[in-house]
């Protein structure tokens, strides 16, 4: 059973913080994405990657950054958390090639 | 770049079909899936068009239509566990890597 495991369900930092978001897949995919999911916005993209040490920017990469120091792994650091980045983070991850992306569960962060 | 539309939310009753329709405009295309969430939950993988037709899986088809750049998702035999959000998503592409963009979504509420 293909499986995308985020580090934490729920969480709570506050303005300032350094926060780390982790991800990890076991199917040996290539590719990892990083979204965020608000009301009425949907998800949006905020950076992927395609190989170890390969990162790029999606659409919204401002406050953010990525780290792949190895292949089933992809984190994401919000350096300085503000209120406006909280929101639902999905990570997500697939083959190479235009293949349908496997989700984990998600991390609700509230930035107080 | 890429713009995806899809209505906000639509009803339905139990039984009944519905069709979620979703338009798009890339500067490349290589598929187009639809996902399933429910609320609280990550998306999971429905359904892939990359050719013009009609695919059928069980009480779910998907349409695609390049030249107008076009998609539906069509639900049969509507029962309440279909109550969810529909994600639309184009893949183009970004110097050989294939990257998704979602629409906002589409809720459904199906109702006895």
């Amino acid at each position: 059973d293909v499986k995308v495991t985020q580090s934490s369900r729920y969480l709570v930092k506050r303005t300032g913080e350094k926060v780390f978001l982790e991800c990890v897949q076991d199917m040996d995919h290539e590719n990892m994405f990083w979204y965020r999911q608000d009301p009425g916005l949907g998800l949006r993209l905020i950076y992927f990657s395609y190989d170890v040490k390969m990162k790029e920017k999606g659409d919204i990469p401002e406050g953010y950054s990525v780290s792949r120091e190895k292949k089933e792994r992809f984190s994401l650091i919000l350096e300085s958390a503000s209120t406006n980045q909280t929101s639902m983070y999905l990570c997500a991850s697939s083959p190479q090639g235009p293949y349908e992306q496997y989700f984990g569960p998600g991390t609700r962060l509230t930035v107080t | 770049g890429q713009n995806i539309d899809q209505p906000t939310e639509m009803t339905a009753t139990e039984g009944a079909i519905v069709q979620i329709n979703c338009t798009y405009q890339t500067s490349g295309f290589n598929g187009l899936f639809w996902y399933q969430q429910h609320a609280g939950e990550a998306p999971t993988f429905l359904s892939y068009n990359v050719l013009d037709g009609l695919e059928e899986k069980g009480r779910f088809s998907s349409f695609l239509s390049r030249s107008k750049g076009y998609s539906y998702l069509l639900l049969k035999e509507l029962q309440m566990k279909d109550s969810a959000s529909y994600l639309c998503a184009v893949h183009g592409a970004s110097g050989g890597s294939y990257i998704p963009t979602f629409g906002r979504g589409t809720s459904l509420i199906v109702h006895p």
